[in-house]
């Protein structure tokens, strides 16, 4: 059974970047896509983009200028790197693995804890 | 992008049924939908995929279905442990708004 983890602050202040690692434990990276979605306070959630294991990359456009993400083989790592950030950030942010479904599109199977960040002077 | 009822309500035992709106870019483009239980302080958790049906562990009182623009999902026999927010999820294929969408949430409570 594959495992997340976030790691990264739990506070960051406005118009910096955010910085956010998942860990993968349990499986490999390989042969997969990760993502990160994100939940403000008392909100639904909002899928941000995701990174196939060999680098290529899929956004939202709605985030699509101030998002980048990486992985790291290597480690058994994806990164998620959020620029610009304001109030309407705050959220928590969860690494998840996306599969293919029978048809069309992709589904998240492993959800990581999540991780609070908020964004405050 | 994909709407929820905010909220439904039923007694123990009872069955609910929550519907998820969608239109011709997401679940009436053959989009697959899929739904997630989210407990109170925890992460989601996969509930229904591909339209109906369920990981392994999942309880069978748990059901979905999907037709044109729309997708429900089905809970027979409600039990409080089913008090949680539930998330469908699907892909949009609108030229300026493309990638994976999770409707509004519906928080069941258990009467």
């Amino acid at each position: 059974q594959v495992q997340l983890q976030e790691a990264g602050p739990g506070l960051v202040k406005p118009s910096e970047t955010l910085s956010l690692t998942c860990t993968v434990s349990g499986g490999s990276l390989s042969a997969y896509y990760w993502s990160w979605i994100r939940q403000p306070p008392g909100k639904e959630l909002e899928w941000i983009g995701n990174i196939y294991y060999s680098g290529s990359t899929n956004y939202n456009p709605s985030l699509k200028s101030r998002v980048t993400m990486s992985v790291d083989t290597s480690k058994n790592q994806f990164s998620l790197n959020l620029s610009s950030l304001t109030a309407a950030d705050t959220a928590v942010y969860y690494c998840a693995r996306q599969v293919p479904g029978y048809h069309s599109g992709y589904y998240v199977d492993s959800w990581g804890q999540g991780i609070l960040v908020t964004v405050s002077s | 992008v994909l709407t929820q009822p905010p909220s439904v309500s039923g007694a123990p035992g009872q069955r609910v049924t929550i519907s998820c709106t969608g239109s011709s870019s997401n679940i009436g483009a053959h989009y697959d939908v899929h739904w997630y239980q989210q407990l109170p302080g925890t992460a989601p958790k996969l509930l229904i995929y591909v339209n109906n049906n369920r990981p392994s562990g999942v309880p069978d009182r748990f059901s979905g279905s999907k037709s044109g623009t729309s997708a429900s999902l089905t809970i027979t026999g409600l039990q409080a442990e089913d008090e949680a927010d539930y998330y469908c999820q699907s892909y949009d294929s609108t030229v300026n708004n493309y990638g994976y969408v999770f409707g509004t949430g519906t928080k069941v409570t258990v009467l």
